[in-house]
């Protein structure tokens, strides 16, 4: 089955970018049915969603972020990744990658796989 | 963006019973709704797709319903693995967004 893994630095200095990974298993970014998206969580707190990516190269980022965010594949590696720059201790949180799925077509999107999530603090 | 509001923001139940959570959009959303559970340290799971659709695997037990702005989600008998974190979420419009999220707590 369809697996996604984050991976990046843990520790990320203020105003420096922060970059992540998310490695796909089990099925490729490059199948016209998902959208890829990042999604984050500070510490005891809700999620915010990201952005996303789709294999034609489309993207589409919360405009809360939008100045500062880059998604972007890599078919060849089956991965895609995140960067956030200009980051402060606001964009300390958990970064989950995660499938976005039109499931059943039913029309309605869904995030409905999920990597475990990748702790990144900015700090000096 | 479209604001979505859950209640309450906490419950604490007993195992057997059957416990709501209600989501509130600031808009319509027609069944653009889908629900989550987040298990301590965990990434969310999808339980509920398009407002009242369960995602395969997920235990009979959950169930959704609504449409327009208001959305429940229900536990017809609460389990111990029923601890966690619920959120509802809308992808009626970018930028997608999340209920605040409700922790269930067993008694």
């Amino acid at each position: 089955q369809v697996q996604l893994q984050e991976s990046g630095p843990g520790l990320v200095e203020p105003s420096q970018t922060l970059s992540l990974t998310c490695i796909v298993s089990g099925g490729s970014i490059s199948s016209g049915s998902y959208y890829w998206t990042w999604i984050r969580q500070p510490a005891g707190k809700g999620l915010e969603w990201i952005g996303r990516f789709y294999i034609s190269g489309t993207t589409n980022y919360n405009p809360s972020l939008k100045s500062r965010v880059t998604i972007s594949g890599d078919t060849s590696k089956n991965q895609f990744s995140l960067k956030l720059s200009s980051v402060t201790a606001a964009d300390t949180a958990v970064y989950y990658c995660a499938r976005m799925n039109s499931i059943g077509n039913s029309g309605n999107d869904a995030f409905d796989i999920w990597g475990q999530g990748t702790m990144v603090t900015v700090s000096a | 963006d479209i604001q979505m509001t859950q209640s309450p923001s906490s419950l604490s139940a007993s195992v057997g019973d059957r416990v709501t959570i209600t989501c509130r959009a600031s808009q319509t959303i027609r069944s653009y709704l889908n629900w989550y559970q987040q298990k301590p340290g965990k990434a969310p799971q999808l339980l509920i797709y398009a407002a009242s659709s369960l995602q395969s695997g997920v235990p009979s037990r959950f169930s959704g319903s609504g449409s327009g702005t208001d959305f429940t989600l229900t536990i017809s008998s609460l389990q111990p693995e029923d601890l966690a974190i619920y959120y509802c979420q809308q992808s009626y419009s970018t930028p997608w967004t999340f209920g605040q999220g409700t922790k269930m707590e067993i008694k």
